[in-house]
């Protein structure tokens, strides 16, 4: 079964206007952290934003905001006030055990963003 | 910042000829990861390292080696190249998160293999 799971193969947003980008995901172990990284067209891997499973409160990075929904398991990120700098591939990862020594991340598909002028 | 370099940064090889990758990391971090990313996959793991000569084997690890004999080199071998393995390979390191008890992940700059 996956463990992260991204519904949106592609998405569409105008410029300005605030964006949501599902993931949901799948663990039994009660010690996870969730990531969301962003590949722009040049390739290269960016962190945004982290949330983990014992917070209380949604994670925030500027325009990044993270709706954690934990009965859900859902972890999606919403992009505030879009700009045509976010065109991108947006990916959502988990690393289970968190306090277990370091294990690797698990990534779902991705979601591609646009956004139009 | 983790400072991960991955060499070469593109390469054209073979089918059934070797290939190594090369991720090298100046910060002493331990733990060290290589993923390839196909479309429609995102970023798969390949193997994983936790220490000098300890690794350990990811999802898509059949075709791939990889060895560390120091701690800021982590190789990854095709031992015979296939079509199937023409990919973006991303080597990445863990490191403390600021501010939190829990690790983040850098990622280098990829590279990206052809297999013809």
């Amino acid at each position: 079964a996956q463990k992260i799971t991204q519904t949106q193969p592609g998405m569409f947003v105008q410029e300005k206007e605030a964006v949501t980008l599902d993931c949901t995901y799948d663990t039994s172990d009660p010690s996870y952290g969730l990531f969301w990284y962003k590949q722009p067209s040049s390739g290269e891997m960016i962190f945004l934003i982290y949330q983990g499973s014992y917070d209380q409160q949604n994670a925030t990075e500027g325009r990044y905001s993270l709706n954690f929904q934990k009965a859900r398991k859902s972890a999606n990120l919403v992009i505030s006030a879009s700009q045509l700098g976010d065109s991108a591939m947006y990916f959502c990862a988990m690393r289970e055990a968190l306090f277990s020594g370091n294990t690797p991340l698990v990534f779902g598909k991705g979601t591609r963003l646009s956004v139009i002028a | 910042d983790a400072g991960i370099t991955q060499s070469p940064r593109h390469k054209v090889t073979e089918t059934g000829t070797p290939v190594t990758l090369r991720c090298h990391q100046t910060e002493n971090h331990r733990y060290m990861y290589w993923y390839r990313q196909d479309p429609g996959h995102g970023l798969r793991l390949i193997h994983y390292s936790y220490g000098v000569k300890d690794t350990d084997k990811g999802e898509v690890s059949d075709g791939y080696s990889v060895s560390r004999s120091k701690t800021e080199d982590f190789l990854l071998t095709l031992e015979s190249a296939t079509s199937s393995q023409t990919s973006v390979y991303f080597c990445a390191i863990s490191e403390p998160l600021l501010q939190t008890s829990n690790y983040g992940y850098t990622f280098g700059s990829g590279t990206r293999l052809t297999v013809v």
